[in-house]
């Protein structure tokens, strides 16, 4: 079986502070991670995906097998990164299927 | 703009009424998912199509099933609608079956009273 969690249902920061936001995921095979966001009164989006290793708006996250994570960070905050973030999962095997997480608030206070 | 709509925005029904939702994919995409997001949720996975055949289920009843047509068009059917069954429900489009990116409609919301 495969599990998202992100355990921060919210998370404030001031701008200019970094900004971690934890995912851990449990899936016994190799699996690809992205993560999507959601601002407000706007449809979820990719923010960027493991395999790419890409920097996107300053985020960067970085596939840890070993500790089964896939963290998303930015060093400085900005308060256009207030929005949903969600982590997901996709088993490398087959399908689009997406296992998301719960997600996580972001609010950047100026 | 990503190109993937759905209708309607909101919706109304009562229990055990029959709801029918519509998305319209991103042209060139043959795969659709569907996804159902309740409150203070992540999107759980129902289904997904590609080229018209079912591909794929997630933990849902039958009573939840959809259908995927030429030209993009796609929908989600579900009969005997229960309370719980109020939440967002957001249809994917991508180009291929394990497409890297899924590009999302902005949601049906969907209120069963």
């Amino acid at each position: 079986a495969q599990r998202v969690t992100q355990p921060e249902k919210l998370l404030s920061v001031f701008k200019g502070a970094p900004v971690e936001l934890k995912c851990n995921y449990s899936y016994s095979g190799s699996p690809e991670l992205f993560w999507y966001v959601q601002y407000s009164r706007q449809r979820l989006q990719l923010l960027l995906r493991h395999i790419s290793r890409e920097s996107i708006k300053g985020f960067t996250a970085d596939l840890n097998k070993g500790e089964t994570s896939f963290h998303l960070k930015k060093p400085f905050a900005q308060e256009e990164d207030s929005a949903m973030y969600y982590c997901a999962l996709r088993r490398g095997s087959t399908l689009g299927r997406l296992y998301f997480g719960r997600g996580t608030q972001l609010t950047v206070w100026p | 703009e990503t190109g993937v709509t759905q209708s309607p925005t909101h919706l109304i029904k009562t229990r055990g009424q029959q709801v029918t939702l519509r998305c319209s994919s991103q042209s060139g995409h043959n795969t659709v998912s569907w996804y159902q997001q309740a409150l203070g949720q992540g999107p759980q996975f129902i289904f997904q199509y590609y080229r018209e055949e079912e591909n794929g289920r997630g933990n849902f009843p039958p009573r939840f099933s959809g259908l995927q047509f030429p030209k993009y068009s796609s929908e989600l059917n579900v009969n005997a609608l229960e309370l719980d069954d109020s939440a967002l429900y957001l249809c994917a489009s991508s180009r291929g079956q394990t497409d890297t990116e899924a590009f999302f409609g902005q949601g049906t919301r969907l209120t069963v009273v």
